[in-house]
């Protein structure tokens, strides 16, 4: 079946920019994350929906980002004013939980990612 | 809040030979372990996770790992190695009761030359 699809997949920007980053989950998975991966800071966790509901926001660096879902679905992360320090790799995964409710250590299938190069 | 170090940052290795990351972690509290590739220019892929039972576990493409509590290691294995195991490999950690929240290490790149 189709994995987690995420565009564009690059995305070259001009500073003090904004910009939009689309993720489609896996169809039927109810939760979705975002991560970044960039030189300096390696793999770091962004946001955490579980249906459209964030119940946790902590990892989004500033007041800058900003992620929502609609429809249990689709996901956009959005970055006003864009910096150079947001230059990365955004990646998005998302996962189901077994048993009907959300699962112990549920998988989570990545997308290809949408590199971010702010200019 | 959990941390996870990835003590190799390069690992060469001829083909047909084994080789071994590791992997430690630290945590106040209990944690599931996993394992991810990443190949060039693709998303990362799981390998194999450890959430509970027998601290042998067995992943994709002949990958083995150890959970051992009392080092605080995930020490990740292959006895074979392939020029297509050529990759990166991030080690993560989640907390029990955040489970949702991975954290990775800093990665490891394998390079196999023939």
């Amino acid at each position: 079946g189709a994995g987690v699809s995420q565009s564009p997949s690059n995305k070259v920007t001009e500073k003090g920019k904004d910009v939009e980053l689309r993720c489609d989950p896996i169809s039927g998975h109810t939760a979705l994350y975002w991560y970044r991966q960039s030189l300096g800071q390696g793999l770091e966790f962004l946001i955490y929906f579980q249906g459209n509901s964030a119940p946790d926001k902590s990892g989004l660096p500033s007041d800058r980002f900003s992620a929502e879902r609609t429809g249990g679905s689709v996901s956009t992360l959005t970055i006003q004013r864009t910096q150079q320090e947001d230059s990365a790799v955004y990646l998005c995964a998302s996962s189901t939980p077994g048993g009907g409710g959300r699962g112990v250590g549920d998988t989570q299938y990545f997308g290809p990612g949408t590199r971010l190069t702010v200019l | 809040a959990q941390s996870v170090t990835q003590l190799d940052s390069q690992v060469p290795v001829f083909e047909e030979a084994p080789v071994e990351l590791r992997c430690n972690y630290s945590s106040s509290v209990s944690v599931y372990l996993f394992w991810y590739v990443q190949y060039p220019n693709q998303g990362l892929q799981l390998l194999l996770k450890y959430l509970s039972g027998s601290t042998l576990v067995k992943g994709i493409n002949g990958f083995e790992a150890e959970f051992n509590k009392s080092q605080t290691s995930f020490h990740l294995r292959k006895p074979s190695v392939h020029i297509s195991d050529t990759a990166e490999y991030f080690c993560a950690v989640s907390e029990l009761f955040n489970d949702y929240k991975l954290s990775f290490g800093a990665g490891t790149t394998v390079t196999v030359r023939a």
